[in-house]
């Protein structure tokens, strides 16, 4: 079966540099979720997206902003990294159907590091 | 603090063993939802609880959830090395727009 597919799986940027990571969904699911995960930390939830609009906020920084295309893909832009950026960033899609509760797939993940 | 911590954070045990995991929260919640990450990949879905049921079951995993106390376990039964991994339990308080993740708790099956 389809899961959710992430580019790149690995990225290194220096300081201050701009990284875009890409997320698509399993096919057919409506919702994206993208998280951070930092070393030996749990995920933390960034934002989400229902039908190419947000959805959720969590923590995430003002210099990060994500959008959900017209064909449900996702993209997590960072700008001006810092060193503190360096994590495992998840996204995780799910369909919402009535009556039923919401389970959420993950990708494999992109290893974010910061120089 | 967290919504969803986990119990124990570190847990040793032989092969063949049954292994518990605990998880509290501190809202009330949809659902609850198991996942396993071997280290530094992906998580990986286990199962999901609703906040009506009390029990499930998928393999040689069991859950409970127990509203009340706000809490849930996963039992592992007969448990292999490859079983190995990190457990997070995940909340969902808000019909799917977040999931809420507890500390994890890392288990090393010995052989």
């Amino acid at each position: 079966a389809a899961g959710v597919i992430q580019s790149p799986r690995h990225l290194i940027k220096e300081k201050r540099e701009t990284a875009t990571l890409k997320c698509y969904p399993i096919p057919r699911h409506d919702t994206v979720y993208w998280y951070q995960q930092g070393p030996g930390q749990d995920p933390q939830f960034l934002i989400s997206f229902y039908e190419k609009m947000q959805s959720d906020k969590g923590s995430i920084p003002d210099r990060f902003s994500a959008q959900q295309f017209s064909d449900y893909h996702s993209e997590l832009n960072m700008s001006s990294l810092e060193l503190g950026d360096s994590a495992l960033y998840f996204c995780a899609s799910s369909i919402a159907r009535t009556g039923y509760p919401t389970e959420a797939f993950f990708g494999q993940g992109t290893r974010l590091t910061v120089v | 603090s967290q919504q969803g911590e986990e119990d124990p954070q570190a847990l040793s045990i032989q092969e063949g063993e049954n292994a518990t995991m605990n998880c509290s929260y501190k809202t009330s919640i949809n659902n609850l939802q198991w996942y396993r990450q071997n280290s530094g990949r992906g998580l990986v879905h286990l199962i999901l609880i609703r906040s009506n049921e009390r029990e499930k079951h998928s393999g040689r995993l069991r859950v409970t959830l127990d509203t009340s106390k706000k809490s849930s376990s996963l039992l592992i039964t007969a448990s292999r090395a490859a079983d190995t991994a990190s457990y997070f339990c995940a909340t969902d308080r808000n019909y799917g727009q977040n999931f809420v993740f507890g500390p994890g708790t890392r288990l090393s099956v010995l052989p």
